[in-house]
């Protein structure tokens, strides 16, 4: 079956913009997650779903980062007023349920930010 | 201390050999263990879970310690295509936060 889908998956932009990126789950999975992966780095945790409410938020670096899910589905994260630091790329992962099940990733968005 | 922890390697084998990793964690009320492999520039993919009794995926088998809190990950005859980094991730009971280690980076030699 299809996986988790990630748009787009690269995205280069101006400091100072604002970013957009989509996550769209694996049918069926009620739980998401955003993770940040800069160079050489292991996965910062960034947010977390069950269906559409988000209980810790506290992952995200600074108040420029937002995210929402709509209709236990698509995710947005979004970065505004983008500076360097926030380069790298963003991976998307969905699981049946946040218990014991296994994470499954989207191939991510790397993002550049000039 | 970090709560999950893996040697960051590299691990350079011939192609054939066998060769082990660790990863230790923090938390003892820990419950689910994963280990995923990530390409260079890939999204991580699950390889295998980790079950208490331990568990063999053909030529990788995983284990569990929980009275010393690792996991081990071993990996037989090795191909070329199994290098990678191999990230061990922990998962609490009744959580929903899944930690990962920062990887151990594999290289098999020709």
């Amino acid at each position: 079956g299809a996986g988790v889908s990630q748009s787009p998956s690269n995205k280069v932009t101006e400091k100072g913009k604002d970013v957009e990126l989509r996550c769209d789950p694996i049918s069926g999975h009620t739980a998401l997650y955003w993770y940040r992966q800069s160079l050489g780095q292991g996965l910062e945790f960034l947010i977390y779903f069950q269906g559409n409410s988000a209980p810790d938020k506290s992952g995200l670096p600074s108040d420029r980062f937002s995210a929402e899910r709509t209709g236990g589905s698509v995710s947005t994260l979004t970065i505004q007023r983008t500076q360097q630091e926030d380069s790298a790329v963003y991976l998307c992962a969905s699981t049946e349920a946040p218990a014991f099940y296994e994470q499954y990733f989207g191939p991510g968005t790397r993002l550049t930010v000039t | 201390r970090k709560e999950v922890e893996q040697d960051p390697g590299p691990f350079n084998v011939p192609e054939g050999a066998t060769v082990a990793f660790n990863c230790t964690y923090s938390n003892s009320a820990s419950q689910s263990f994963f280990w995923y492999r990530q390409d260079c520039r890939k999204e991580p993919k699950l390889l295998m879970s980790v079950y208490s009794s331990g568990n063999e995926d053909g030529r990788f088998t995983a284990q569990l310690n929980r009275a010393s809190q690792y996991i081990s990950l071993l990996i037989r005859d090795s191909k070329l295509s199994d290098s990678a980094t191999y990230l061990c991730v922990v998962k609490g009971a009744g959580t929903y936060k899944y930690i990962f280690g920062t990887g151990t980076r594999l290289k098999v030699l020709a």
